[in-house]
């Protein structure tokens, strides 16, 4: 079991441009949960999903950023026209249940250029 | 409203050293917690949840209901112990969402 895959590693976009994170979870987990980590900042919730459903996006910027998980392949996190801001590190996390130890991915850091 | 609140970004002390980091919450009703650590360019990996009461890696964790507190104990320090911490609490009602605190660097000298 690989654990939680997150690529690519490193993401470098020009303002205006779009990003894409991908998150594979652990084997039997159907349970997504994405967070952002800004600098000098905590991590924070951004979205939580299940198979083809967001359950809690409460955590999500209203315009531009949009999430899924699909039945076949990875989960995805979606940021259109980026900008400065954007600028962090994502981590998505696994779970097999909605309240049970997570398993973290190594994460994705953007850089908006 | 949910909170954790790491109030020290850096902890530094000598090996052998006790080491102490708090960790303090705002939740109404009864949260689990949790504690994460980071070491140097790795993954999050969970350290301990309050519910099951384990020691992992010489560390305990007490829930303090009264003071609304967990903090993260052990009696002496390593220099592998050298990462970041975070505090992080799951709520009955957050659809398993975790809250985390904005983290502890503890640093380990020899």
């Amino acid at each position: 079991n690989a654990g939680v895959m997150q690529n690519p590693r490193h993401l470098v976009r020009r303002r205006g441009q779009e990003a894409r994170l991908r998150c594979s979870p652990m084997k039997g987990h159907s349970h997504v949960y994405w967070y952002r980590q800004l600098p000098e900042e905590g991590l924070k919730f951004m979205v939580y999903l299940q198979k083809e459903n967001i359950i809690d996006e409460s955590g999500m910027p209203k315009e531009r950023f949009s999430a899924e998980f699909p039945k076949e392949g990875p989960s995805i996190l979606r940021i259109q026209q980026v900008v400065r801001g954007d600028s962090a590190a994502y981590f998505c996390a696994s779970s097999p249940t909605d309240n049970y130890g997570y398993t973290f991915g190594s994460g994705t850091r953007l850089t908006v250029v | 409203a949910q909170r954790v609140t790491q109030p020290e970004k850096l902890l530094s002390v000598f090996k052998g050293a006790p080491v102490e980091l708090k960790c303090n919450y705002s939740y109404s009703g009864s949260p689990e917690l949790f504690w994460y650590v980071q070491y140097s360019r790795q993954r999050l990996q969970l350290l301990l949840r309050h519910i099951s009461r384990e020691s992992i890696k010489g560390f305990t964790a007490d829930l303090n209901k009264g003071e609304t507190s967990f903090h993260l104990k052990k009696p002496f320090a390593q220099e592998e112990d050298s990462a970041m911490y975070y505090c992080a609490l799951i709520g009955s009602s957050n659809t398993g969402k975790l809250i985390f605190g904005q983290g502890t660097t503890l640093q380990v000298k020899p």
